[in-house]
């Protein structure tokens, strides 16, 4: 199966905001609500940042938010600050053979 | 202190085996599904295979099928992921994770190279 299909890289000055894309197939992404979103600085471990499509965990900034619309999610950050430059990876769940990733995003903060 | 903590990582020739291991700690690691991940050097996170609670139940990516095993004792707190026929690809660092991807261990780098 496919990865997911994510921009390779995505760009804003502080105080913007950005969108990236996640795009999948009617058997991933537009079958399922487990759509997870990732934020990984190098070197370190992946991050949830948002879960079944626009949850987020506890502790992760309210900027971050996340949507779908048939087989393509979306991550939102708004108020774009320094801190927020790094890789993220868009997720779904895929029945009963686990997790389907993206190629990962660089976002870079200008 | 919630937490997961792999080991096991390291050089091994193509065609070896190497076992990883990651111990859990701070939550119900018997009722958690686990997962490994991999992320090889400038590549994307890609999944590797998954455990039901009770370990009744696997999961594999193609690409490893056949020639990886996971497993758990649930007594230790412990999640496994058996290698074997290791190829240069597999060179990546592996996470375990817990089911939701709220819960990442730190990583083990496995290098397969001759």
């Amino acid at each position: 199966q496919s990865a997911l299909t994510q921009p390779a890289s995505v760009s804003g000055s502080p105080g913007q905001s950005i969108t990236i894309s996640c795009t999948g197939t009617s058997s991933d992404i537009g079958a399922y609500k487990y759509v997870s979103w990732y934020q990984q600085y190098p070197g370190k471990a992946p991050k949830l940042m948002i879960y079944e499509v626009s949850n987020r965990p506890s502790g992760v900034s309210h900027r971050f938010s996340g949507s779908k619309s048939g087989n393509t999610a979306s991550l939102t950050i708004s108020g774009l600050q320094a801190e927020d430059e790094a890789d993220y990876y868009c997720s779904s769940s895929v029945s009963s053979r686990g997790w389907l990733f993206g190629g990962g995003t660089k976002l870079t903060v200008l | 202190e919630v937490q997961l903590v792999e080991s096991g990582g390291g050089l091994v020739q193509p065609g070896g085996s190497l076992r990883l291991s990651c111990a859990g700690s701070g939550f119900t690691f018997s009722t958690s599904w686990m997962h490994w991940v991999r992320h090889a050097p400038g590549k994307g996170l890609v999944w590797v295979s998954r455990i039901k609670s009770d370990g009744s139940t696997t999961s594999y990516a193609d690409s490893v099928k056949g020639r990886f095993t996971i497993s758990r004792d649930n007594a230790k707190n412990t999640l496994y992921l058996q290698m074997n026929s290791l190829r240069a690809e597999d060179t990546a660092v592996y996470y375990c994770v817990r089911e939701g991807g709220d819960l990442w261990g730190q990583g083990t780098l496995v290098t397969v190279s001759s």
